[in-house]
């Protein structure tokens, strides 16, 4: 089954304490991305990536990372997460740019004491 | 910048009926592409249909249309013959061509 998964889908954390969310898609697609997601401000993209060791800040980048090793992964990695990093995040894949249809994950709610 | 606005922050619709979520968008480029995403309240997000800057005829995918008008910069969603299962949040979306980032607007509740 086509999917893009990403895991934990619920976190609870502390302030400062380093965390990665791991995406994973199995439709081969190119471009892939990170957005979060906060009541009232709806979908922002975090980062983006075109292929393989391509990637590229989004519209609210500061606090997180990226990496892109393999076409199948783009984990997002909080190095250290603050409150304000409290949101609902998905990952996204399409097959070759964003303008193709987004294939979401199911979401990651991380909550950051 | 491109920035997407939803002016609708919740909508209300008879089943049966038509109904019109509202999405405009600013941007100076020529070359972009519009989607609207719907999130039930069970959180996954649904695709539902896209319309390219280029493309002449307005989109559509079974009960939903994609109003596009270029001049004004509006491309609303319809939802023909609404069920209740059409009870969501819904995204408006825009691609940017020149640096390949999707903006989402707020959503508007139905």
């Amino acid at each position: 089954e086509a999917q893009v998964t990403q895991n934990p889908r619920y976190l609870i954390t502390v302030t400062g304490k380093k965390l990665t969310v791991t995406c994973s898609q199995n439709m081969n697609h190119e471009y892939m991305s990170w957005y979060r997601q906060d009541p009232g401000l709806g979908l922002r993209q975090i980062y983006y990536s075109m292929n393989v060791e391509v990637t590229d800040k989004g519209d609210v980048p500061e606090g997180y990372k990226v990496s892109r090793k393999e076409k199948r992964n783009f984990p997002l990695i909080l190095e250290s997460p603050s409150p304000n990093q409290t949101s609902l995040y998905f990952c996204a894949s399409s097959l070759s740019t964003g303008s193709d249809t987004q294939y979401f994950g199911p979401g990651t709610r991380l909550t950051v004491l | 910048a491109q920035k997407i606005t939803q002016t609708q922050p919740g909508m209300f619709v008879q089943e049966k009926e038509a109904v019109t979520l509202d999405c405009t968008y600013d941007t100076s480029d020529q070359s972009y592409g519009l989607f609207w995403y719907k999130q039930p309240s069970s959180g996954e997000m649904i695709f539902l249909i896209y319309q390219g800057s280029y493309d002449e005829q307005n989109a559509t995918e079974g009960r939903y249309s994609l109003n596009f008008q270029k001049a004004r910069k509006s491309a609303n969603l319809v939802i023909s013959a609404s069920q209740l299962g059409d009870s969501a949040m819904y995204f408006c979306a825009m691609f940017h061509f020149g640096n390949e980032k999707l903006t989402f607007g707020t959503g508007t509740r139905l």
